[in-house]
Order: structure tokens, then C-alpha cells, then sequence
């Protein structure tokens, strides 16, 4: 089946650094792709939806300026937590979209 | 796009066969059903998807009513590597504007 690789697995960055998370489509080609954050014992939670070439379009409640999405390619879509606090520290997942979705194997982003 | 609602968590033995059941009163003519599974600290993982009646692979079976306000996924003999979250999502297959997790199911699977 298709592929969607996600990298890192997993982060540990310093109060107030970004990070930057990579969504890969190894064998296909994806016009969207999905952002998740899922924290312990909770479902994912949708975050933004990236589409190849434009803006990403955010859900309420997740600030754009602080989770940066850019999605310049077919089979890449990049995450940035900017400035980053302890309470990001969360497991962040990818999907993209061709006749199905295929999920990310997810980053675990801690912040200390 | 159409709520979906499952029971919160499930229980089992090995051998046995399990049932999760998922209700989307409100899904649209254009929707697939589609369910996942997820391990702690990995992304979802594609199980089964169908439209109606019902679809089977080498993995589990999908039921489907006439209907289509709910779904039945069925794992057959399930072993202790098949406790996880099971989620079942509805959704346009050709065009995924969102895709919206519910709660999911957590099953337990017991010696």
C-alpha cells in the first residue's frame, strides 16, 4: 500500500525553538494533506488541512501564525511549531490523500 | 460531513470474534466508510473501507446496511495484537475535504 513517511519519529527542543515535522508521499502524489495532534488517551484532532500550492486552511482554535504549514510540493507537507512551549508537547500526525488517506507513523514532540 | 458514534471501549478474549458497531445518521450519498486501527504512539492504519452490503478482506469483514446510517466492523479470532483504538470515519472518497476523527473504540483483547 502507499506510504507516508514522517519525520522525526520523535523531538526534544527548548522552550521558545521551533521545530520543523516532515509528511513524505512515497509513492504517490497528494494534493492534501492532513495535520493531527493527539494527546494521551485522546482521539486525533484535526488541525489543518494542506492543500499543494496554496494556504493551509486552519481549524478554530489552532493558531496559524504558531503552527506554520506549507505545503510546496505534491508529496511534501511541513509543520513548524514556532516558539514552542511545553504545553505543544503532543504527537503530531500526517495524512495524505489520494483514493484513500494514509496516515504518518507520528512525531512525539516534547518541549522542555 | 457525517458524526460518527461508537462505543467508547470494548472488551475480549483471544479466539473470539469481535463486533464494533458505529452509527452516521447523517451520512451522505458521496460517503465511504472507512475504519482504522491505531497503536499507541503510530499513526492510523487503514483496515476496511465499503460503500454497502458488505466487504471482506484478509483482515475483517465490513456490514453495511441497506441504509447505511451505520457500520459494523468484525475481527475474526482476535488475537492480544489486536487491542487498539478502532476508529471508524465517513468521508467522500474523491474529494476528503476533512478528515474527522471521533472518539474510536478502544478494545481490549484478554488472555
Amino acid at each position: 500500500g502507499a506510504v507516508v513517511s514522517q519525520h522525526p519519529s520523535r523531538v526534544i527542543c527548548k522552550s521558545g525553538t521551533s521545530v520543523k515535522i516532515e509528511c513524505r508521499s512515497l509513492d504517490f502524489q497528494a494534493t492534501t494533506m492532513f495535520w493531527y495532534r493527539q494527546f494521551p488517551k485522546q482521539s486525533l484532532m484535526l488541525m489543518a488541512t494542506s492543500n499543494e500550492g496554496s494556504k493551509a486552511t486552519y481549524e478554530q482554535g489552532v493558531e496559524k501564525d504558531k503552527f506554520l504549514i506549507n505545503h510546496a510540493s505534491l508529496t511534501l507537507s511541513t509543520l513548524t511549531v514556532t516558539s514552542a512551549h511545553p504545553e505543544d508537547s503532543s504527537f503530531y500526525i500526517c495524512s495524505a490523500v489520494s483514493t484513500e488517506a494514509f496516515f504518518g507513523q507520528g512525531t512525539r514532540l516534547t518541549v522542555v | 460531513l457525517a458524526k460518527t458514534t461508537q462505543p467508547i471501549s470494548m472488551d475480549s478474549y483471544e479466539g473470539q470474534e469481535v463486533n464494533i458497531t458505529c452509527s452516521h445518521n447523517n451520512i451522505a450519498t458521496n460517503d465511504y466508510i472507512t475504519w482504522y486501527q491505531q497503536f499507541p504512539s503510530q499513526g492510523p492504519r487503514f483496515i476496511i473501507q465499503g460503500y454497502k452490503t458488505k466487504v471482506t478482506n484478509e483482515v475483517a469483514s465490513l456490514f453495511i446496511p441497506a441504509d447505511r446510517k451505520s457500520s459494523t466492523l468484525s475481527l475474526p479470532r482476535v488475537s492480544l495484537s489486536d487491542t487498539a483504538v478502532y476508529y471508524c470515519l465517513v468521508g467522500d472518497i474523491g474529494g476528503y475535504n476533512k478528515l474527522i476523527f471521533g472518539a474510536g473504540t478502544r478494545l481490549a483483547v484478554h488472555p
